[in-house]
Parts: C-alpha cells; structure tokens; sequence
C-alpha cells in the first residue's frame, strides 16, 4: 500500500466550484506540503504544515486554504474553482532534520496526485 | 532570474550512451541539493542527494559546484528505464522548503 495516497485522482469541475483535495499518510511524518505542477513552471509550493497546529503560506497560496485535521491528513480547499488552477496537485510529507537517523536530508515523499480540470 | 534553472531538453540518448545535465542555483546560501526524478504523470521520487565532495550511485554521480553554483548529474551506460524527467532541487539552511526546477527531460533511445 502507498505510503502517502490523494484523492481524488482526477477531477473536472466548473468554474466557481467549491473543491477539496485530500491528503493521507501512513509514515508518521510531521510535516505536509502541498504542490501544483504545471508544464515549464516546475513544482511550486501552496501550503505547508510543520505539525497539527502549524500551517504556513507557500509561494502560491491565493485562492487556496488548507485544514490539517490530524498529523495523517492535509486537505487542500478552492474555494471558487478557476481555470487557471487547471493543474497537478502533490501531496508531500517529510520529517525535521534534527533527532533522527535518516537516509537522505530533508527528503519529501510524494503522493501519486490529483490532476484538477477547471472548465 | 529563476532560483534553480535547468535545460529543459529534451535530451534523446541512444542506450549505453553517458548523458549529462547541469543545473545552476542564484541562492549563494543554499545548502542541500537534490536530483529527484519524475516518470511521465507521475509523483516525484529522489534519486540522490548532492555532497559537496561529488557522489557515486551506481551508474548515476553528481557533482556540487558551488563557486559556479551549479550542480550536474552524470548517466553512465545508459538503460531505456532512465527515460524520465529529472528535476533539480534546492534548500536553503534552516528552511525545510524545497525549490524545484523545472526539469530535464531525457529520453533514452534503443
């Protein structure tokens, strides 16, 4: 089983729709992040939660709002559905750098994402 | 001037061949880097992280320069399951967010 799952997978909606992507971990780390990719723009960063009660603008965060309900999850709201949030949306989780073994530093682990159409 | 820039390609390698990319960062204060790589439609995965003595994973080395901040990646004996895009990443110290390039995308011909 994944380790980091998103649903939904695909969606189209319209214009002015009120959408929520989800976000699932199973491997305990602290901290989340969400992503929208978009072709030759890269992966650029929305939101990021620290921890339950830490949740941090990202570059793009306009039009977006984010719930952390528990150290699994991480939902992604569009309030008002636009078409130029026509992307691929990543969930991300990593774990701080201090305290711990680890394999690679800050090394993030993706979701396998949600690929949203804005008619 | 983009924080992390990269060629975006594509590259198109016969099989066995060594294919390389740079990659150049503006941060003077980044500290960790990154090559992660990403199939067609699919989530990002890390394929090594960049030291500052260079490092070795099988047919893969990386290099950090950071006078000329750029870091490169170097593919030996190419194999068709390299096709991806692969995408250079950045962090700046005491910042747990990454910045990503755009990618490079490398197509690897039988």
């Amino acid at each position: 089983d994944a380790d980091v799952t998103q649903t939904p997978r695909n969606r189209i909606t319209k214009t002015g729709k009120r959408i929520m992507l989800e976000c699932s971990q199973t491997k305990g780390h602290d901290r989340m992040y969400w992503y929208r990719q978009d072709p030759g723009l890269g992966l650029r960063l929305i939101y990021y939660s620290f921890d339950v009660k830490d949740i941090n603008k990202g570059e793009i965060s306009d039009g977006y709002s984010v719930s952390r309900q528990a150290q699994a999850k991480f939902s992604l709201s569009l309030e008002s559905a636009i078409p130029n949030q026509t992307a691929l949306y990543f969930c991300a989780t990593s774990i701080p750098n201090s305290g711990r073994p680890k394999p690679h530093p800050d090394t993030q682990y993706f979701g396998p994402g949600t690929r949203l159409t804005v008619l | 001037r983009k924080e992390v820039e990269q060629d975006p390609g594509p590259f198109n390698v016969p099989e066995g061949a060594t294919v390389a990319f740079n990659c150049t960062y503006s941060n003077s204060a980044s500290q960790s880097f990154f090559w992660y790589r990403q199939d067609c439609r699919k989530e990002p995965k890390l394929l090594m992280s960049v030291y500052s003595s260079g490092n070795e994973d099988g047919r893969f080395t990386a290099q950090l320069n950071r006078a000329s901040q750029y870091i490169s990646l170097l593919i030996r004996d190419s194999k068709l399951s390299d096709s991806a895009t692969y995408l250079c990443v950045v962090n700046n110290f005491g910042n747990e967010k990454l910045t990503f390039g755009t990618g490079t995308r490398l197509t690897i011909i039988p």
